[in-house]
Parts: structure tokens; sequence; C-alpha cells
């Protein structure tokens, strides 16, 4: 199956820095989406990004699907950004993969 | 629109019963996707359903998780009978068209087998 390799692991900043996730994927792939974990365990669908750029907010994303990965920027972050974000890609063999997760923390 | 609905939100029993967890997807969608998040794995896919067909059920771990989708409004993850390494939150998703197009997640069911 493909890899899906997610960095960096852990991730602590203080309020009103920026950051960029990145995503880093073994295969080609069909599609791409981030999504972010927040502290009580609920999902949220941040973007579905099979390629390109696509902003929302203070984040936005890059895919390069030649290049193989994406990334999350997020900027003048926020307590509330805090969490887990995953990536998740399905690859041409129609197989669906998340990642490993960036833990993010943001302190006030 | 209420989003991806599970039930329960939290399920503990005992080794060897039989749980049952319950997924309403959003309406219109007609994707729907079971996975299972623990420590050790991270999430895994379980099962994808499209038009109520079952479609890739790789993920399902063995014969005692089965999964229906008997109709386009619910679908059911079940355990029988359940061990303790089954404890885990199981999350239920939905998306338009087919394909892993973009997925909407439920609130999960976080399930103890004791």
């Amino acid at each position: 199956g493909i890899q899906v390799e997610q960095s960096p692991p852990d991730l602590i900043l203080q309020e009103g820095a920026n950051s960029t996730l990145r995503c880093n994927f073994s295969d080609s792939v069909n599609n791409l989406q981030w999504f972010h974990q927040n502290p009580w365990g609920q999902l949220i669908n941040l973007f579905y990004i099979p390629s390109g750029t696509k902003q929302n907010g203070r984040l936005s994303a890059t895919t390069v699907a030649t290049e193989r990965y994406s990334l999350l920027y997020i900027s003048s972050s926020q307590t509330t950004d805090s969490g887990v974000y995953f990536c998740a890609v399905l690859n041409t063999g129609n197989q669906f993969y998340f990642g490993t997760g960036t833990s993010l923390t943001v302190i006030p | 629109d209420a989003g991806v609905i599970q039930s329960p939100r939290h399920e503990v029993t005992e080794m060897g019963q039989e749980v049952t967890l319950r997924c309403k997807p959003i309406s219109g969608h007609n994707s729907l996707f079971w996975y299972r998040q623990t420590m050790m794995r991270g999430l895994e896919l379980l099962i994808y359903f499209n038009n109520n067909v079952p479609i890739d059920d790789s993920g399902m771990p063995e014969d005692r998780f089965s999964a229906k989708m008997p109709n386009a409004s619910f679908s059911t993850l079940k355990i029988q009978p359940s061990e303790p390494r089954d404890s885990a939150v199981y999350f239920c998703a939905s998306s338009s068209g087919t394909n892993y197009n973009e997925q909407f997640f439920g609130p999960g069911t976080r399930l103890t087998v004791l």
C-alpha cells in the first residue's frame, strides 16, 4: 500500500505564529484531504485538494501531486487550532489511507 | 443539515457481548464509510458502501465484524462477539458521488470492551 508520512509529528506554537505542516506520499494519488481532529475527537474536514491551492480564512493548502506532497499553512495561529492534523489520500488502486498526523499545541 | 449522526456516542460492554453501532449519513450522500481509530494503528478504513452496496470491505478485521446498509439513510456496524482489543473510536463518514470524494465525519462512537 501507499505510505503517507506527515511532519513534524509534534509542534508547539505561540499564539499568533505561523506554521507549515507537510504530507508526503509514496505513490500517485487521485485525491487528498486534510482534516483537523480537535481535542474532543471530532474530525473536521478542512480541504479536499487533489491538486493546486485552496484557502479558507487563516488556513491554506497546496498539493503538488507530481512531486507527491501537500502542505497545510496555518497563519496567525489560535489556541482553537490545537489538535491533530491528518492528511488522507486515495491511491490509484482505490485504497484510502490516513497519514500519521501532526499534533499541534498552540499556547497563549 | 445535521451532518453525519452516530449512536451511541459511548458504549461500554463486556467481552463476548454483541455491539451494534449506528450511522445516519448526510441526506443526499450516497457513499458511506466506517473507520476505526486506535492509538496503536491510527485511523483505519473498515468498509465502504456506495449506493447501499459494500464496495470495499478489505479493512474489516475478521468475521466478528459485519456491516450493513439497508437503505440510503442508515448503516450499522456490528461486532459479535466483542473482545477487549475492539476498544476504539469508530467513525462513520459520508460523501456524495463515488470513489472517496470529499468525506464528512460523524462524531464517533467510543467503544470500551471490558
